[in-house]
């Protein structure tokens, strides 16, 4: 089993949809969670941070379950501008590199 | 401009040559990650530094490839004897040393054909 997966996309939804993506993971120890956006042919950006008690940015928020080992993203009213590949990012403890999901792609459509 | 940055943008190469890679890091962040990305995959971790010391490498560094920090600050990464596998999109990033701020900063990557 992979160490974080995420739901197959690509999702394709209208502009102003709500969107969720969520993300497993695997190692119960796992300290830090992360979303990062990438664009077509561009590095990996940080969208947001994943806290316990949840949090927002905007219209992007994102959500943790310790017990059941998944993290979410929702997007609300999507812009076109939303369009991008999104990655689920696990950190084990302070001295381990980030672990990516596969990414998530979504397509936000006129 | 004080983000990282990566050296070369492209590289073409023929199957069996060997290349070298640089990252240079944001000044004052003392980790330095190298991932691989291929097409429609999330970025595969191959190995990072704290400062100079190399603490992880992963099972996919196979004894072809090889990373240096010599003095904390930039890094190379060299593919020896390049094969057609090796084609990808290769990532440097780098990020304070904090457990609570794990932010990493991406360079714009370096994209190796293998041909």
């Amino acid at each position: 089993r992979k160490e974080v997966e995420q739901d197959p996309g690509p999702f394709n939804v209208p502009e102003g949809a709500t969107v969720a993506f969520n993300c497993t993971y695997s190692n119960s120890a796992s300290q830090s969670f992360f979303w990062y956006r990438q664009d077509c042919r561009k590095e990996p950006k940080l969208l947001m941070s994943v806290y316990s008690s949840g949090n927002e940015d905007g219209r992007f928020t994102a959500q943790l379950n310790r017990a059941s080992q998944y993290i979410s993203l929702l997007i609300r009213d999507s812009k076109l501008s939303d369009s991008a590949t999104y990655l689920c990012v696990v950190v084990r403890s302070g001295n381990t590199p980030l672990v990516f999901g596969k990414g998530t792609r979504l397509s936000v459509i006129a | 401009d004080t983000g990282v940055s990566q050296d070369p943008r492209h590289k073409i190469t023929k199957r069996g040559q060997n290349v070298t890679f640089r990252c240079d890091p944001i000044s004052e962040h003392n980790r330095l990650y190298w991932y691989r990305q291929t097409l429609g995959q999330g970025p595969e971790f191959l190995t990072y530094f704290q400062n100079e010391a190399q603490l992880e490498k992963s099972r996919l560094l196979s004894d072809r490839f090889s990373a240096e920090r010599p003095k904390g600050s930039f890094s190379t990464l060299e593919i020896q004897r390049t094969e057609q596998g090796d084609s990808a999109m290769y990532l440097c990033a780098s990020s304070l040393d904090q457990v609570s701020n794990t932010e990493a900063f991406f360079g714009q990557g370096t994209r190796l054909t293998v041909v």
